[in-house]
């Protein structure tokens, strides 16, 4: 799978919308993007994943460049308990047939009241 | 429903020793996972298992090992225990099939030091 570069940390206010970038300068065509985070003292947390389209659920929305070189994952409303590490992952289904997550050093954002 | 299940939750052996960890995954989930946490190295893939056949392997010893049982619980099992293995085993559990992009379901992870 190829390979993702994030932030190593970000800040937000509260209450505030949070963008987190992510480039893929490599992505294949069928590589999706993947997002997790991992709130402290927790096992990782799947948040949204995305091919093409822009992809919102109940957690973040998911925007992916044209060109499909980076991404962002967008917190509308951040709040204290999104605090954790983000991180943006690669896996192309059609090689991998299974899973092997390559998590990379993912980007800890910070929130503050 | 219950989530991905991992027992113990701590552990603490010494060197030379070998160990093994437990997973339940979600009733109905097939594809276990196992990473290895640890704060240098961050997480890193160990191996998966579906329907009790490795599928996956990750670039680790052959000290480390695993199987899956009929029922998908998942074991993974440490030989010859050494300072570096100290770290946060996690187990992922997914309804996938093949090249599936059912998201993966972690559990809180087994805690290992090694003395």
């Amino acid at each position: 799978d190829a390979k993702t570069t994030q932030p190593n940390s970000m800040e937000s206010n509260e209450e505030e919308p949070v963008h987190l970038p992510c480039n893929h300068s490599t992505i294949s065509g069928t590589d999706y993007i993947h997002w997790y985070r991992q709130l402290p003292s927790q096992g990782p947390e799947y948040v949204i994943h995305g091919l093409t389209s822009n992809v919102n659920n109940r957690m973040a929305s998911l925007a992916i460049a044209e060109d499909r070189k980076s991404s962002t994952l967008i917190l509308h409303r951040a709040t204290l308990r999104d605090a954790a590490v983000y991180y943006c992952i690669l896996r192309d289904v059609f090689i991998n047939s299974g899973y092997a997550l390559n998590f990379g050093k993912g980007t800890s954002l910070l929130v503050t009241p | 429903k219950a989530g991905v299940t991992q027992t113990p939750r701590y552990l603490i052996k010494t060197r030379g020793q070998q160990v093994t960890l437990s997973c339940s995954p979600i009733s109905g989930h097939r594809s276990v996972s196992w990473y290895q946490q640890t704060p240098g190295q961050g997480l890193q893939f160990l191996f998966e298992y579906f329907s009790e056949t490795q599928r996956n392997k990750g670039n680790f010893p052959g000290r480390f090992s695993g199987r899956q049982f009929s029922n998908s619980r998942s074991e993974m099992n440490v030989s010859t225990l050494e300072l570096g293995d100290s770290a946060l085993y996690l187990c992922a559990s997914s309804l996938a099939g093949d090249h599936s992009n059912q998201p993966q379901h972690f559990g809180d992870g087994t805690r290992l030091s090694i003395l």
